[in-house]
Order: structure tokens, then C-alpha cells, then sequence
């Protein structure tokens, strides 16, 4: 299996611009998850679904933010518009629903807003 | 809340000295456990996990085991070698909703 990959690896853009990271989880996952690491905040977990669906996006900073997931194995993660505070590497992760259920980490997208 | 407390870091230690990570966790009901390692510039890889009360989880010469009665959750190793550098996370399941509460993680170096 491939594991959990992510697109694009390294993203540099300017304020004001739309930025949208990628993820593929690994197949038969039915749980996504986004993260975000700073080294002021640590990980911060921003989104989930189960089979597709959001279930907690508590963790969404602000409405500039967004993501979906079309299908079992697409996921997007938006943020319009971009803003410096925003760089960060981000991460999206997947595993099997259930209480026992590790996740397994994509390699991170590096986001650098100037 | 569900949460979790490391000990923090820079630890520092030299090459084959014995490691202890510290972990203790506030969760309801009995969550799994597990522990991540993130090399530089890389995502976060699961170390080790124990599920239930008493189950040690181990891997690559790193140990943990599930201590309910102290809620804790100490990673060790008897030997550390400069690969072993790197940043340390532990993380309870959260409920039955399939999270894991991260700690703010603890930065191993080991030198030669």
C-alpha cells in the first residue's frame, strides 16, 4: 500500500491567494482526519469524517477554512484567502473507524504564505 | 476533557543510555494507547499501541505499558542510538469517536 499521500508537498503563495492541500487516504479507511503543526500551537486537529461525513470541524480555525471529501478517497482542505498566520505544515491522516484504531500520517504539505 | 500531559523536552541523553518518557492522560472509559515518532521533516509514524490494562506495546527496542491504576503510559528504551532522535508523541483514543488527543510532544536528542 502506498499510505496516505498528500499534494503538494511544498506550497508557497502570497496573501490574499487560495491555497488547496490534497489528500488520498489509504484504501478501505473510512476516517480522515486534518491536522495542522506550528511550533507555537504543536498539532492541532481541525477536521474529520467518518465514511465522508464531517463529524467534529470544531477544531476549524475560522471560516476562511474548508474541507470536503467527495468520495472515500479524495479529501480537500481550502483556505480562501490565504494569510502569513496560516503557514504551517499540515497533515492529513486515515484509519479505521473505531476506538482502537491508529491513525496512519501522510507526509505533510509545508504551506508558507507570505 | 480528555487530555494528555508529556514530559517536557529537549531531552538529551548520550548514545546507549537508558530513556524514559513520561505520559499521563485523562480519558473516559479505557482508551487505547499509543505512541508516535516524527523525524525531521516527516509525518508522524506510530511507534507502538497497547489496547487494554496491563498490555505492554513494543517496537523497535521501545516499550510501553498500560497502567490504568496510574493512567500513565511511559515510553522507554535501554539503549538509545542518534537515529532514535526525533520528536515523541503520546495519544489516547478519545471515547469511541476515533481521535486521538496528541500531546505537545518531546524532543529526544541522542549524540554520539
Amino acid at each position: 500500500d502506498a499510505g496516505v499521500i498528500q499534494s503538494p508537498r511544498h506550497e508557497v503563495t502570497e496573501m490574499g491567494q487560495e491555497v488547496t492541500l490534497r489528500c488520498k487516504p489509504i484504501s478501505g479507511h473510512n476516517s480522515l482526519f486534518w491536522y495542522r503543526q506550528t511550533m507555537m500551537r504543536g498539532l492541532e486537529l481541525l477536521i474529520y469524517f467518518n465514511n465522508n461525513v464531517p463529524i467534529d470541524d470544531s477544531g476549524m480555525p475560522e471560516d476562511r477554512f474548508s474541507a470536503k471529501m467527495p468520495n472515500a478517497s479524495f479529501s480537500t482542505l481550502k483556505i480562501q484567502p490565504s494569510e502569513p498566520r496560516d503557514s504551517a505544515v499540515y497533515f492529513c491522516a486515515s484509519s479505521l473507524r473505531g476506538a482502537g484504531s491508529e491513525q496512519y500520517f501522510g507526509p505533510g504539505t509545508r504551506l508558507t504564505v507570505t | 476533557g480528555d487530555s494528555v500531559t508529556q514530559m517536557e523536552g529537549p531531552v538529551t541523553l548520550s548514545e546507549e543510555a537508558f530513556l524514559t518518557i513520561n505520559c499521563t492522560y485523562t480519558a473516559t472509559g479505557y482508551p487505547s494507547l499509543f505512541w508516535y515518532v516524527q523525524y525531521p521533516g516527516e509525518g508522524l509514524q506510530l511507534l507502538l499501541k497497547a489496547t487494554k490494562a496491563d498490555d505492554k506495546g513494543s517496537n523497535k527496542g521501545f516499550e510501553a505499558t498500560y497502567r490504568k491504576e496510574t493512567t500513565s503510559f511511559h515510553l522507554e528504551k535501554g539503549s538509545v542510538q542518534v537515529s532514535d532522535s526525533a520528536v515523541y508523541f503520546c495519544a489516547p483514543g478519545s471515547g469511541n469517536t476515533g481521535k486521538l488527543i496528541f500531546g505537545q510532544g518531546t524532543t529526544l536528542q541522542v549524540k554520539p
